[in-house]
């Protein structure tokens, strides 16, 4: 069974970093045809997708936010590592990881649960 | 970036009734559009990829068509169960893109 989750704080301040961990089990990020992704919605609102890391670590980034991001893994631990510096409250939202397959046209087959971050001081 | 356009941004059906939505790109996508329901409080759940493929274990009332910039998601007998809000997504290029969603509710 393939299963991601996300896990962080669930409040920041403005002007911190944010660092969310995505733990993955039923897959291995050595495998070439999958990758993980990470997708936000502030509440109320639509999906935003803000990067992504594949096996061989090709990393690519939201253009308005890549600035601020960065994404990484460590395969030993099955884990996938987002990074967001200098939070805002526009920033709030829930954080979602999910897995992205090659074999489904590069689409989201499977999705953590979420983790909400409230960005306030 | 490709931006992607749903309509209508919210219906209301009911039971039984047959739902359209429609996605457009604002450039060529190929086929790599997939759909996407989400329930409140609850993650995305992949319906439909490669813009007609469907899903293991998703009802056979669900139907996507389209390709290069213009898609569809059909419900063929509106259930209960699928008043949720849908998304589409480009997966042709970086950076991925998603629609504005779709809210399906119950008239």
């Amino acid at each position: 069974q393939v299963t991601l989750k996300e896990s962080g704080p669930v409040l920041v301040k403005p002007t911190e970093t944010l660092t969310l961990t995505c733990t993955v089990s039923g897959f291995s990020l050595n495998n070439a045809r999958m990758g993980v992704s990470w997708i936000r919605q502030p509440p109320g609102k639509a999906l935003e997708w803000l990067a992504h890391i594949f096996s061989n670590d090709e990393q690519s980034y939201s253009t308005s936010l890549k600035r601020r991001l960065t994404i990484s893994k460590d395969t030993s631990r099955s884990q996938v590592v987002l990074s967001m510096t200098n939070m805002d409250p526009v920033d709030t939202a829930t954080y979602f990881c999910a897995r992205t397959t090659m074999g489904t046209y590069n689409s989201f087959d499977v999705w953590g649960q979420g983790t909400m971050v409230t960005v306030s001081s | 970036d490709i931006q992607m356009t749903q309509s209508p941004s919210s219906l209301s059906a009911s039971v039984g009734d047959r739902v359209t939505i429609t996605c457009r790109a604002n450039q060529s996508i190929s086929s790599y559009l997939n759909w996407y329901q989400q329930k409140p409080g609850k993650a995305p759940k992949l319906l439909i990829c490669a813009a007609s493929n469907l899903q293991s274990g998703v009802p056979s009332r669900f139907s996507g068509s389209g390709s290069v910039t213009d898609f569809t998601l059909t419900i063929t007998s509106l259930q209960p169960e699928d008043f949720a809000t849908y998304y589409c997504q480009q997966s042709y290029t970086t950076p991925r893109t998603f629609g504005q969603g779709t809210k399906v509710e119950i008239k």
